[in-house]
């Protein structure tokens, strides 16, 4: 159980075009879904929470019209990255939070690269 | 602030041999604690938790992790590793409250050696 998927797992797009990462959880209801960046070798960076129903938070310095996160069902949370540059190019996860509100289950991640 | 350490950024351990990742907390309260396994370019693995009881946890894949309050510690520990346990480990601590944050050490780069 708590399986979290993500989709793409990798993509190339061209400098100043929007990408959407789904995060999806599979066989349960996420109450609540997390979007992290990671930089090679690094830990990770906690992006945004979202939540079901509400607008997303973000952590500071991160700029939600870039990142925009849309969690429209309990199963389902969706990361845009609009006009991307090279600079977002990066490895995004997401992860889920279900009943049992404190653990949190993770997608596998989806590498983007912007040229 | 709460916050987390693991002091290794980087362990090599032969095939076979124990191990032992360290990592400790900065915390007022009982914390809830986690440790996660992540393979190059995958997302991360839940090991093990500790929300309270018994302070020795055992997890997945062999993994045993113990909640030392007075030491402000929870490392985690195996008795033999396989070359397959080659991966990033971090550990992990709730924020307090209903946000459901977790707060991540820096991460330990566990290499097995043949």
């Amino acid at each position: 159980g708590a399986v979290v998927s993500q989709h793409p797992s990798r993509v190339i797009c061209k400098s100043g075009t929007s990408v959407k990462i789904e995060c999806r959880s599979l066989d349960f209801q996420a109450t609540t879904m997390f979007w992290y960046r990671q930089f090679p070798k690094q830990s990770l960076m906690l992006m945004a929470t979202s939540n079901e129903g509400s607008k997303a938070t973000y952590e500071q310095g991160v700029e939600k019209d870039k990142f925009l996160i849309n969690h429209a069902s309990l199963t389902l949370s969706t990361l845009t990255v609009t006009s991307a540059h090279p600079e977002d190019s990066s490895f995004y996860i997401c992860s889920a939070r279900g009943l049992a509100l404190e653990t949190q289950y993770f997608g596998p991640g989806t590498r983007l690269l912007v040229l | 602030a709460q916050s987390v350490t693991q002091p290794d950024i980087h362990i090599t351990v032969s095939e076979g041999a124990s191990l032992e990742l360290r990592c400790n907390y900065s915390y007022g309260a009982t914390p809830y604690l986690f440790w996660y396994v992540q393979s190059p370019g995958q997302g991360l693995q839940l090991l093990l938790k500790y929300f309270s009881g018994d302070t020795l946890v055992q997890g997945i894949k062999g993994f045993e992790a113990e909640f030392k309050r007075s030491q402000s510690s929870f490392n985690l520990r195996k008795p033999s590793v396989h070359w397959s346990d080659a991966a990033e480990y971090f550990c992990a601590v709730l924020q307090p409250g209903n946000t459901g944050k977790l707060i991540f050490g820096q991460g330990t780069t566990l290499q097995v050696k043949p």
